[in-house]
C-alpha cells in the first residue's frame, strides 16, 4: 500500500519568515496530494492540493511543489503569521486505492513574534 | 464545500458500551470515510462507506468491532462496539463530492472517551 513520509515533525520559524514541510510518497501512480492544516481542537482543513499533471500550484502565501520523479512534495508558506500555527498533514492517493487518502504523520508549525 | 455535521460532538461512555456517530452531509455526495484520529497522531482512515451496501475496512479493522452504514447520499453512521479505553479517540467523518475528483472534506469530529 502507500506510505508517506513528512518532515520536520516540528517545525519553529519567526513571524515573516518562510516555512517548509516536505513529504515523499512511495507509490508512483499516486496522482493527488493535498495538504490540511488542523489548529488545536479543530477539524483539518483543506488548503491547498495539486494533481499530478502539474509541478507547482500557488495560493496566496500557500504553494506546493510537486517532484513526480523524486516522488516528493513540498509545502511553502510566505511572510509566516502566528496564524499560521497549527499541525499540518499531506496526504497522497494512488489510482488504484479507492480514492483512499494516505496521510502523513503531520508537522507541528510554530510561528514565534 | 459541503457542510458536514457530525452528533455526538463528545462523548465519555463505560467500557463494554457502545457508540453510534452520525455524520450528515447538506447534499449529495459520492464517498464518504471514516477516520480515527489519536491523540498527537495522524488520521487513520478505518473504512469507506458505501451507500446500499457494505462498508469497505481498512486492515486492523473489522465490521463487528466498526459496524457502518450508509443508507443514502448524505449520512452515515459509525458504531464503536464493546469499547475499551484503547477506543479512546477522536473519529471523523470525510466526504469526497464526485468520485475521482480527490478533494475530501472532514467533519467536525466526535471526541469520544472510554472510562
Amino acid at each position: 500500500g502507500e506510505n508517506v513520509e513528512q518532515h520536520p515533525s516540528t517545525l519553529s520559524v519567526q513571524e515573516g519568515d518562510s516555512a517548509v514541510i516536505k513529504c515523499t510518497y512511495s507509490d508512483s501512480a499516486s496522482n493527488y496530494f493535498p495538504w490540511y492544516k488542523q489548529e488545536l481542537g479543530k477539524r483539518p482543513q483543506l488548503i491547498i492540493d495539486i494533481r499530478s499533471n502539474v509541478g507547482e500550484k500557488k495560493d496566496q502565501r500557500i504553494a506546493v511543489t510537486l517532484n513526480k520523479t523524486a516522488k516528493h512534495f513540498s509545502l511553502h508558506i510566505t511572510e509566516t503569521q502566528p496564524e499560521d500555527s497549527a499541525v499540518y498533514f499531506c496526504a497522497a492517493r494512488f489510482t488504484g486505492g479507492g480514492n483512499k487518502l494516505t496521510f502523513g504523520t503531520g508537522t507541528q508549525l510554530k510561528v514565534e513574534l | 464545500s459541503a457542510v458536514i455535521s457530525q452528533k455526538p460532538s463528545r462523548d465519555i461512555c463505560q467500557r463494554g458500551t457502545s457508540l453510534t456517530i452520525q455524520c450528515q452531509v447538506d447534499s449529495q455526495v459520492t464517498m464518504m470515510f471514516w477516520y480515527r484520529q489519536q491523540p498527537g497522531q495522524s488520521l487513520t482512515l478505518i473504512a469507506t462507506a458505501n451507500q446500499g451496501s457494505e462498508a469497505t475496512y481498512e486492515s486492523g479493522f473489522v465490521i463487528d468491532k466498526f459496524p457502518i452504514s450508509r443508507p443514502n447520499l448524505t449520512f452515515s453512521t459509525l458504531t464503536v462496539s464493546n469499547m475499551s479505553p484503547e477506543d479512546s479517540s477522536i473519529y471523523l467523518c470525510s466526504v469526497e463530492r464526485s468520485s475521482g475528483v480527490g478533494e475530501q472534506y472532514f467533519g467536525p469530529g466526535t471526541r469520544l472517551t472510554v472510562t
